[in-house]
């Protein structure tokens, strides 16, 4: 049972608009910020959004975050078949002092 | 160009004490901008934080895993290193080690190891 709670699966067309939802608390979510990670199968997740909406350099611009209370979103705008992978929210826990992630989500581009 | 690179034993018997270390290169363990981190992942499953160490030598660690943990750094070396006793079937899954840069407006983990399989099993 992991600490924030995010859909298993997703899916969508080539070039269709995908959302992923991450739910916490006001111990993670509500107090800091939501980084977002892909993997790749047999890879190392790698960052694609940090604090909330920023994406570090060569991350296409058809990734975008947001954060809203204790929930965070990362949608996928002009979906290619190469986003197919699994993605994870993290943050960190006040209350464990520690940083805890999502179950995961899995992405399927049909 | 920052690397890291998990190395250890692949298959751990139950009981005993799984100790891996990631070796890092072109960044430097003893700066005091970032944190060097450890992360599992079961087969088929998510993330888990297992704990992380700074420069200084302090360490914190995930509370369910707390009593197993010791994370250590080599700064001759530029290595750093966890160890995990009393291992069950439960621990196995891929360990990454990570690099955890410190912000102002929040940590993040921006370099990763390629990860390695440790199996615990008699």
């Amino acid at each position: 049972q992991s600490v924030l709670t995010q859909p298993p699966s997703a899916s969508g067309t080539p070039g269709q608009r995908v959302t992923i939802s991450c739910s916490g608390s006001t111990s993670t979510i509500g107090s800091n910020s939501v980084y977002w990670y892909h993997q790749l199968p047999g890879m190392a997740p790698s960052l694609l959004i940090y604090r909330n909406n920023q994406r570090p350099s060569g991350v296409p611009d058809r990734f975008s975050g947001s954060k809203s209370g204790t929930s965070a979103s990362l949608a996928i705008s002009g979906l290619r078949s190469e986003d197919e992978a699994d993605y994870y929210c993290a943050t960190w826990d006040d209350s464990l002092s520690g940083w805890v992630f999502g179950g995961g989500t899995k992405l399927t581009v049909l | 160009q920052v690397q890291l690179q998990e190395s250890g034993p692949g298959l751990v018997k139950p009981s005993q004490t799984l100790s891996l270390t990631c070796t890092v290169s072109g960044a430097s363990i003893s700066s005091g901008a970032y944190y060097f981190d450890w992360i599992r992942q079961p087969a088929g499953k998510g993330l888990e934080w297992i704990g992380r160490m700074f420069t200084t030598g302090s360490t914190d660690y995930n509370p369910s895993l707390k009593s197993r943990v010791t994370i250590s750094g080599d700064t001759s070396k530029n290595r750093f290193s966890l160890d995990l006793s009393s291992v069950t079937a439960a621990d196995t899954a891929v360990y990454y080690c990570a690099r955890e840069r410190i912000t102002v407006e929040g940590n993040l983990f921006d370099f990763w190891g390629q990860g390695i399989l440790v199996t615990v099993s008699s």
